[in-house]
């Protein structure tokens, strides 16, 4: 069974409007962490914001913040004031606590923004 | 400018050929990870490195090999390749502490890799 789902393969927004990319995971560890990455065309993959299983608030990073919403195991990113540099493929990945130092991440979400 | 350098960025290899994918990292992490990652498949792990030990191996197959001199260093041995080895091969770093699962993979540029 796949850990990480991500449904939307492809997603398009307007430029300076908000958009929110799925994600939800499965795991029976109670220890467990949240992250997401913008990986631009030219490959590199780029930390964006984590969310822990015990943090009691969304997590924000400037434009980027979590709706984490542990009963239903999802952990959406929202992009808010869309830039059209915001155009990526953007991943979401877990680690969990009993699971060692690795990721699993899904498969991603490729996101266009447009004028 | 990242913290963590792969070279080459492209590589084009025959089946015959043996190569090696360097990358350095600049961030005094103490893991160090290979990911592939192949078009419409989530990135797959293949080798962790963790205090210059390798603490997971991803059945991944032999003609990958890698090597870890230093916390700094890690290289991707290939030797036989097979063209559905193609893929973006990326390097990772991390620091790892006991307990905190918080720590984010800082990645490289990865390697455009093409068998033929």
């Amino acid at each position: 069974a796949q850990k990480i789902t991500q449904t939307q393969p492809g997603m398009f927004v307007q430029e300076k409007e908000a958009v929110t990319l799925d994600c939800t995971y499965d795991t029976s560890d109670p220890s467990y962490g949240l992250f997401w990455y913008k990986q631009p065309s030219s490959g590199e993959m780029i930390f964006l914001i984590y969310q822990g299983s015990y943090d009691q608030q969304n997590a924000t990073e400037g434009r980027y913040s979590l709706n984490f919403q542990k009963a239903r195991k999802s952990a959406n990113l929202v992009i808010s004031a869309s830039q059209l540099g915001d155009s990526a493929m953007y991943f979401c990945a877990m680690r969990e606590g009993g699971g060692g130092n690795k990721l699993t991440f899904g498969t991603g979400t490729q996101l266009k923004v447009e004028l | 400018e990242t913290g963590v350098t792969q070279t080459p960025r492209h590589l084009v290899m025959g089946m015959t050929n043996k190569k090696s994918l360097k990358c350095e990292q600049h961030l005094g992490h103490n893991a160090m990870y290979w990911y592939k990652q192949s078009a419409k498949k989530p990135l797959e792990l293949m080798f962790v490195y963790s205090l210059e030990e390798r603490v997971e191996n991803n059945s991944v197959p032999s003609r990958f090999s890698p090597e870890c001199p230093n916390s700094s260093h890690l290289f991707l041995h290939l030797h036989t390749l097979q063209p559905e080895d193609s893929a973006l091969y990326l390097c990772a770093s991390s620091q790892v502490v006991a307990g905190n699962i918080n720590s984010p993979l800082h990645f490289g540029n990865g390697t455009r890799l093409t068998v033929t």
